[in-house]
């Protein structure tokens, strides 16, 4: 089965622009995260959708981020008025709400904001 | 909540010496623990899962085993490899992990 993607792979910004980040989950996976992973740090999750639903954002710093899930399926995150401190890598994982919970991550879309 | 303790920091090895991470944890709902691994700009990915207690995962040349009386999941590999230079994390199957800062393992020539 494909995996988790996301696009773009990559994204250079100036302070005060916007951007948005794509997933597309593992087919039939109903449960899908997503997370920033500072340089040298583990990733911190920052909101996860179960279907179309929010389950839990309270580390989306709801001001300037925002994500969807509008049908279950792919899911975007925009970050509105970049900030240097957004540097980091963004990551989207899947994984079946029934079950395990064993999580699968994208390649992750690694953001530079100057 | 549940919650895992992991070696902190980072964990330097020789090649060919034997690898072990530790892991305790304190769980109320979840019934697995994982370990992941995330080598040099990779996004990380799945390593093992816990089976049921006492008996043994393996997989990739690392290996785990579950224990209910300790609450340990460490991992394991009897010779590490240059390859095996990566962020190890543990977590358990619940459906909010906190990956936390993981175990830096370096191998070295």
């Amino acid at each position: 089965e494909a995996g988790v993607t996301q696009s773009p792979r990559y994204a250079v910004l100036q302070e005060g622009q916007a951007v948005s980040f794509w997933c597309d989950p593992i087919s039939g996976h109903d449960t899908l995260y997503w997370y920033q992973q500072p340089r040298d740090q583990g990733p911190q999750l920052l909101v996860y959708f179960r279907d179309e639903a929010v389950i839990d954002n309270s580390q989306l710093p709801s001001d300037r981020f925002s994500a969807v899930r509008p049908k279950g399926t792919n899911s975007t995150l925009k970050i509105q008025s970049a900030k240097q401190g957004d540097t980091a890598t963004y990551l989207c994982a899947s994984s079946r709400d029934w079950g395990t919970y064993e999580q699968y991550f994208g390649p992750g879309t690694r953001l530079t904001v100057l | 909540g549940d919650s895992v303790t992991q070696t902190e920091g980072l964990v330097t090895l020789t090649e060919g010496l034997p690898v072990m991470l530790n892991c305790t944890y304190q769980t109320a709902y979840s019934t697995f623990l994982f370990w992941y691994v995330q080598h040099l700009n990779e996004a990380p990915k799945l390593l093992l899962k816990s089976s049921t207690d006492n008996k043994r995962t393996e997989h990739q040349g690392f290996h785990a085993t579950l224990h209910k009386s300790s609450s340990s999941f460490h991992l394991q590999k009897s010779s590490a490899q240059l390859s095996d230079s990566a962020l190890y994390y543990c977590a358990p199957n619940t459906d909010k992990v906190v990956f936390g800062t993981g175990t830096r393992l370096q191998v070295s020539p």
